[in-house]
């Protein structure tokens, strides 16, 4: 099962800046955060990622609450471009030599009206 | 930068019939993932091998085999194709040192 919840939609105009919420409370002191986002007919894009501090890139800004329990993916003014299914996933038990296992919930589709 | 090909785009099928897809990366990664994804809903792990003829079975391994023949390719098999089994099978990627996983865009299998 996935250990994050978010909502199943969210509305946006262009030019908005977006927040899209993530929960994880039972996120363990391991866990990086991920967002990856999907557009139809297309596998998931990578889009950032966090442990404990906020991050910034080119596509978005992760704002990581102090107790880790939850998470919101800033994307500022955004185009229709940006309208996708966007997936706050956890990454769980990474260690040297046994890989790294991504665990997707539904996500949450983000709508942009012109 | 790489790519993820995966054959073929679109997959049709019979019932019961033993189906199988593949997956190139020319990364050089370490890591590689099966994932099916079923209309509207998030993605399930069938399989991950982490080098070259390892294997690691995922949450959904029951009814699939898979092999990874060479460091660049990972095929999944579907024993018996069953008709709930219609999805879409995206193959990934990881490099050893990089955090990011990279996707293909997809198998989608539809079976008669």
């Amino acid at each position: 099962d996935a250990k994050t919840t978010q909502p199943d939609s969210m509305e946006s105009t262009e030019g908005e800046t977006v927040h899209l919420p993530c929960s994880h409370a039972t996120i363990s002191g391991n866990e990086y955060i991920y967002w990856y986002r999907q557009v139809p007919l297309q596998g998931p894009e990578y889009v950032t990622h966090g442990l404990q501090q906020n991050t910034t890139n080119s596509m978005a800004f992760l704002a990581i609450a102090s107790d880790r329990k939850s998470s919101t993916l800033i994307l500022p003014h955004v185009s229709l471009r940006d309208a996708a299914v966007y997936h706050c996933i956890l990454r769980v038990g990474w260690q040297q030599g046994t890989g790294s296992k991504l665990s997707f919930g539904k996500g949450a589709k983000l709508t942009v009206s012109p | 930068g790489g790519i993820i090909t995966q054959t073929p785009k679109f997959l049709i099928g019979q019932e019961g019939q033993k189906l199988t897809l593949k997956c190139q990366q020319n990364f050089n990664h370490d890591t590689m993932y099966w994932y099916r994804q079923d209309s509207g809903k998030g993605l399930r792990l069938i399989y991950y091998s982490i080098t070259e003829n390892d294997l690691q079975k995922g949450d959904l391994s029951e009814g699939y085999d898979a092999s990874r023949e060479k460091k660049s390719s990972f095929s999944l098999t579907v024993t018996s194709a069953q008709k709930n089994e219609m999805a879409v099978f995206l193959c990934a990627s990881r490099g050893h040192a990089n955090t990011e996983v990279f996707f293909g865009k997809g198998t989608r299998l539809t079976v008669v």
